[in-house]
């Protein structure tokens, strides 16, 4: 199993309230990733880290923001929630280095209303 | 752009047959290819790997095929089983950078007992 969390598992929440989403791994990992998924759609890269203090924007453009200030710690922030940020949100982390592993957190599903 | 696409979209095999799920992609610098399986309300968990200088990976029930110059790669599920039942996705990077992976669009795998 890997250790890697996500918190809360589930949020519904109102239209304008900023949420902060909880990532952290136990591993050590430096590169640590955020991605949006629709249940049992394609995964999309919203935001990436390569370490302590580097964040770059994924693929799919996204209003939220995210930051790096420990190494086992990457929270996504949305400053005014929409219900177009409707989803669920995956976290990942991996080890330096080619082919290793990509491991993911449990996803946190959130709901705005 | 979508680099790595994946068929079929959803897929129903009997108790016992044998699953495929074929990706394609365009990227010749690729060279990290995993499949990862989803079941609901979780994230995905690598299931097996390949790089591209073997043409065939086994492990128990599960073998990806490579086929370097036609740049495609399937999954293939022997003696399928109920618990086989999930989402299964293909994907593929590089070993430069972040080593984003690029994922399929997914396949929804039914077994019937």
């Amino acid at each position: 199993e890997a250790d890697i969390y996500q918190t809360p598992r589930y949020l519904v929440i109102g239209t304008g309230k900023k949420i902060t989403l909880e990532c952290s791994q136990t591993m050590g990992h430096d590169k640590m990733y955020w991605y949006q998924q629709d249940p049992g759609m394609e995964l999309h890269l919203i935001h990436y880290s390569y370490g302590v203090n580097s964040t770059e924007k994924g693929d799919l453009s996204s209003e939220s923001t995210v930051s790096r200030i420990r190494t086992e710690h990457f929270p996504l922030t949305l400053e005014s929630a929409r219900p177009s940020h409707t989803s669920q949100y995956l976290c990942a982390s991996r080890r330096q280095g080619w082919g290793n592993e990509q491991f993911f957190g449990p996803g946190t599903r959130l709901t705005v209303l | 752009q979508q680099q790595v696409k994946q068929s079929p979209q959803s897929l129903i095999v009997q108790k016992g047959g044998i699953s495929i799920i074929n990706c394609a992609y365009e990227n010749t610098a690729f060279d990290y290819f995993p499949w990862y399986q989803q079941f609901p309300g979780k994230g995905p968990a690598l299931l097996i790997a390949i790089r591209p200088d073997v043409s065939e990976k086994k492990e128990g029930r599960f073998t990806i095929s490579f086929n370097k110059s036609a740049k495609q790669f399937s999954l293939h599920i022997m003696d399928s089983q109920p618990g086989d039942s999930a989402t299964y996705f293909c994907a593929a990077s590089t070993r430069q950078g972040a080593q984003k992976l690029v994922f399929g669009q997914g396949t929804r795998l039914t077994i019937n007992p």
